[in-house]
């Protein structure tokens, strides 16, 4: 069974210091990960994704997250955070597409970031 | 064109309106999804189309009724809703497993959503 969890539900950071979200995942076969951000009142925006290629994945907006097999998570960070970042992030885990199926996303419960001037 | 487009923004509806939610893409992409989401929630996932045939529906009340009239665009019916089917409606998609050689990973592409509210 796949599932992810996010182990803070609100994160706060002050504009300019580090960023990070904590995910971990639980898949009984290769995972799929994203990130994706969501603005107020807007949709989902994918930050990154890693599909099994470099451990270490960049994303936009200067978002970069480590795959750990061993640790069985995919944590989120940024190295000075901005104003513009303040939102709900969520990680998530794909099943495989099947042919003729489509696929389904497993969605964390999200983290909100807050970022103080 | 990278962007999933969905209509209207926002819709306003009582309990005994027939209304409809538009969504389209023109990424080539063979699969397409429905998904609401509640305030401070993940979105949930409510229909799978892919090849144009609904091959998902996750139990969702005969209410809303998704049609896929072609591969670019998908509709989603609404009649006799509750108070409590108000949401954010979004749309999805992404490639097919059989498109463009053996495409595997279930990246999917979000639209910006429609807010609708029911009174």
């Amino acid at each position: 069974a796949q599932s992810v969890t996010q182990l803070d539900s609100h994160v706060s950071v002050s504009e300019g210091t580090p960023v990070l979200l904590r995910c971990n995942y639980s898949s009984s076969y290769s995972p799929s990960l994203f990130w994706y951000v969501q603005h107020p009142n807007k949709g989902l925006q994918l930050l990154l994704k890693y599909t099994s290629a470099a451990t270490l994945v960049k994303g936009i907006n200067g978002f970069e997250a480590e795959f750990k097999k061993s640790e069985t998570s995919f944590h989120l960070t940024k190295p000075s955070a901005h104003m513009s970042d303040a939102a709900e992030y969520f990680c998530v885990v794909s099943f495989p597409l099947i042919y003729n199926q489509g696929g389904k996303l497993i969605f964390g419960q999200g983290t909100e970031l807050s970022v103080k001037p | 064109d990278t962007e999933v487009t969905q209509t209207p923004k926002h819709l306003v509806m009582g309990m005994t309106n027939k209304k409809s939610l538009k969504c389209e893409q023109h990424m080539g992409h063979r699969a397409m999804y429905w998904y609401k989401q509640k305030a401070k929630k993940p979105p949930e996932l409510m229909f799978v189309y892919s090849y144009e045939k609904l091959s998902i529906n996750e139990s969702v009340p005969s209410r809303f009724s998704p049609e896929c009239p072609n591969s670019s665009l998908l509709n989603l019916h609404l009649h006799a809703l509750q108070p409590e089917d108000s949401a954010l409606y979004l749309c999805a998609s992404s490639y097919q497993s059989g498109d463009r050689g053996r495409v595997l990973v279930n990246e999917q592409f979000f639209g910006p959503g429609t807010r609708l509210t029911v009174l």
